[in-house]
C-alpha cells in the first residue's frame, strides 16, 4: 500500500525544473506533499483532494489524477533552497470517523546545485 | 519550530532492553501520529491516536505500544530492542479537516540508537 515514487533521485542546476511522480495501487481520497531537509523533519508542502481542491505551495504545484491513482510534483525554476527529500504520502477513503493513516513513499531526493 | 515537542533527541541503549519516546502535540491538535524513519524505509507509519484513542495502526511491532494520554500527550513504548530499531522516530500532530488528516506538524525525532 505504500506509494511508489519516481525517480529515487535527481540532481538540478538552478533554474532548471523537476517532475517527482507518485502512484498507488489503491483508489485515493488525496495526496500529500512533505520536503525533508537533511537533518530536520520533514515540512507540510500542499494537500490534493479528490475533487480537485488544491492547498499548497507558492512556487511548487501538483497535479491529481484520481482515475489513474497518480500525482506529480512540479518544482520550476529551482532553488538551492530546494534541495531535500521529497516523500508523497496517501490517504485511503475513510475506515472511521478520526481514522487517519497517511502512508509515505520512499521519497525522492533532489539536490540543486549551483 | 512546529509546535510538536519529542523527547528525548537522542538515546542510546542496549539489545533487549526497553525505552519511552514523548510526544507532545501542538496546542489544540487532536490527532498524534508516530513514524519510523530508517534510511532504506522510507517514514514508515506506526499508529494513529485521536483525542486519546487509537483510530489506525501501521507496521507497528508487537514489541512495541503505544498510549494517548487525556492530556493529548503520546508516548511510544519500544520493548526487547534489538539492533533493527535504531531508528528516527518522529511523532506529528494535526487537527483533521474531515476526511483527510490534514497538514502534519512534525517533532524533530528521537534518535535512538540499540547496541
Amino acid at each position: 500500500q505504500q506509494p511508489v515514487q519516481s525517480p529515487q533521485a535527481v540532481i538540478l542546476r538552478e533554474g532548471e525544473d523537476a517532475v517527482i511522480n507518485c502512484s498507488s495501487s489503491k483508489a485515493l481520497y488525496s495526496v500529500h506533499w512533505y520536503r525533508q531537509k537533511h537533518g530536520e523533519a520533514p515540512v507540510f508542502l500542499m494537500i490534493l483532494l479528490k475533487g480537485g481542491e488544491q492547498k499548497g505551495h507558492e512556487k511548487i504545484s501538483a497535479s491529481f489524477n484520481e482515475k489513474k491513482q497518480q500525482s506529480s510534483l512540479y518544482l520550476t525554476a529551482s532553488q538551492l533552497s530546494y534541495s531535500g527529500t521529497y516523500f508523497c504520502g496517501t490517504e485511503k477513503s475513510v475506515a472511521g470517523a478520526g481514522s487517519y493513516q497517511l502512508t509515505f513513499g520512499k521519497g525522492t531526493k533532489l539536490s540543486v546545485i549551483p | 519550530d512546529s509546535g510538536v515537542t519529542q523527547t528525548p533527541k537522542h538515546l542510546i541503549t542496549a539489545t533487549g532492553q526497553r525505552v519511552t519516546l514523548r510526544c507532545s502535540p501542538r496546542s489544540g491538535d487532536l490527532s498524534v501520529y508516530w513514524y519510523q524513519q530508517s534510511l532504506d524505509q522510507g517514514l514508515q507509519f506506526l499508529i494513529q491516536y485521536y483525542n486519546g484513542e487509537e483510530r489506525a495502526k501501521g507496521n507497528i511491532l508487537e514489541r512495541f505500544s503505544a498510549q494517548q494520554f487525556p492530556d493529548l500527550h503520546s508516548e511510544l513504548n519500544l520493548s526487547s530492542l534489538e539492533l533493527g530499531d535504531s531508528a528516527l522516530y518522529f511523532c506529528a500532530s494535526s487537527f483533521p479537516s474531515g476526511a483527510t488528516t490534514g497538514e502534519l506538524f512534525f517533532g524533530e525525532g528521537s534518535r535512538l540508537t540499540v547496541l
